[in-house]
């Protein structure tokens, strides 16, 4: 079945800076990659999603790629504010898989200093 | 997502008791979920409904049970709660269009 591995666990970045997450997944039929961001203590949300027949996506500060050879995709945050705190989960389905259920990787934690 | 929401939002209980957990969505979504998250382990798929009649294990089913009672409601149920189910646990939907899933607010559940 689908495995996401997530990295890094934990990533301590300035203001300002930029911060990029990376998972790979490894099932090669899977085709939609969704991004999650959860504040302490909140549920889960949606902040960007994926399809494999696009490259890159980008929504203001928040972009997202996707290598389908290597089988990678990544986030990339710019312009970091102390509210882009929280835990980022990415994950991967594979819609001929068991109707297409999101497989999530472990977590990042991102904590941005002022 | 004020539209999935889910009861109780906190419970403490002892082993061996039975628990149930609710879900309800005015999304109109047709498809939900039930994930078990654990600190440093990301959320798990303990089982998932595409529809009212249908029902499958995700990754981590022992020792639940589902039930969708209608196309909003989908509850979850820990028949003998053991302590290594203590976790937060979360409710989601989608619908089958469109793969976005959508999450409740949490279930904090503490078994002692």
């Amino acid at each position: 079945g689908e495995n996401v591995e997530q990295h890094p666990s934990t990533l301590s970045v300035q203001e300002g800076d930029s911060a990029v997450i990376k998972c790979t997944y490894s099932d090669s039929a899977s085709n939609y990659f969704p991004w999650y961001k959860q504040e302490l203590g909140k549920r889960p949300q949606l902040i960007i999603d994926i399809r494999s027949n696009v490259g890159e996506k980008k929504d203001q500060r928040i972009a997202v790629t996707l290598n389908k050879t290597a089988k990678h995709f990544s986030l990339h945050i710019t312009e970091t504010q102390p509210e882009d705190s929280a835990v980022y989960f990415c994950a991967a389905s594979n819609p001929y898989n068991q109707g297409g259920k999101l497989i999530f990787g472990q977590g990042t934690e991102l904590s941005v200093k002022p | 997502d004020a539209d999935v929401t889910q009861t109780p939002r906190n419970r403490i209980t002892k082993t061996g008791k039975r628990i149930m957990l609710e879900c309800s969505q005015t999304k109109g979504h047709d498809r939900m979920y039930w994930y078990r998250q654990d600190p440093g382990l990301g959320l798990q798929l303990i089982y998932y409904s595409f529809d009212v009649k249908d029902i499958n294990k995700g990754e981590i089913s022992d020792g639940y049970s589902v039930s969708r009672q209608a196309q909003a409601k989908f509850s979850l149920s820990l028949e003998s709660a053991i302590p290594n189910q203590t976790a937060l646990y979360f409710c989601a939907t989608s619908d089958s269009q469109r793969e976005q899933q959508f999450f409740g607010p949490g279930t904090r559940l503490t078994v002692l």
